[in-house]
């Protein structure tokens, strides 16, 4: 079956520019992250939906960082105003079970490379 | 959570057991020790998952001490395909965003 997929796979943008990167879910996942990964580091949590409602967005760096999931499958996180710092690889995992440490397999896509120049 | 210390790289020849410790001196009685796996430009991986018991699945094998203090990874016959960073992540019941940390370089070589 299909994996979790993200689009696109490589953005370029002009600092100041908006930019909103997509993330489609395994069909019937309830949860959904988002992770931010710079260049050498582990990924880092930005927020998590619990179907459509988003639960934690305790990493989100600053209010630039916007994410939403209105129909409880796909997601975008959209970033305004894009700065350097901003240049990283983002990541989108889903997981079928709820806050359940017993089990928490997610699966991640392949990540949307970032690229603020 | 409970903090993790691991090797910065390690490297395996192919074909042998790579064996990838992973200490949590701090983890609580609540938290579960997952392992996970970043093979290059790809998202990461689950690999195994465990308590306090010995765990074993098709990917790896995963010994945690008796006083949950230290855990180590073990892929039994290490290939090529398994050249990645290795994660070693406490997972407390109340949560579950991941926190992985720097992980373990792994370098399998022909």
């Amino acid at each position: 079956g299909a994996g979790v997929s993200q689009s696109p796979r490589y953005k370029v943008a002009k600092r100041g520019q908006d930019v909103a990167l997509r993330c489609d879910p395994i069909s019937g996942h309830v949860s959904l992250f988002w992770y931010q990964q710079a260049l050498g580091q582990g990924p880092e949590f930005l927020t998590y939906f619990q179907n459509e409602a988003q639960l934690d967005k305790s990493g989100l760096p600053s209010d630039r960082f916007f994410a939403e999931r209105p129909e409880g499958s796909v997601s975008t996180l959209k970033i305004q105003r894009t700065q350097q710092e901003d240049s990283a690889v983002y990541l989108c995992a889903s997981s079928r079970t709820v806050r359940r440490a017993s089990y928490n397999e997610q699966f991640f896509g392949p990540g949307t490379r970032l690229t603020v120049l | 959570d409970a903090k993790t210390t691991q090797p910065t790289s390690m490297d395996c020849a192919e074909g042998r057991a790579a064996n990838l410790p992973c200490n949590h001196s701090t983890i609580s009685g609540n938290e579960y020790v997952y392992w996970y796996r970043q093979i290059h430009s790809q998202g990461p991986q689950y690999i195994i998952h465990g308590l306090k018991n010995n765990e074993t699945n098709e990917m790896a094998s995963l010994i945690i001490t008796e006083d949950r203090k230290s855990s180590t990874l073990i892929l039994p016959h290490a290939t090529l395909r398994d050249t990645a960073v290795y994660y070693c992540i406490p997972l407390q019941g109340s949560g579950d965003k991941l926190t992985f940390g720097t992980g373990t370089r792994l370098a399998v070589r022909p």
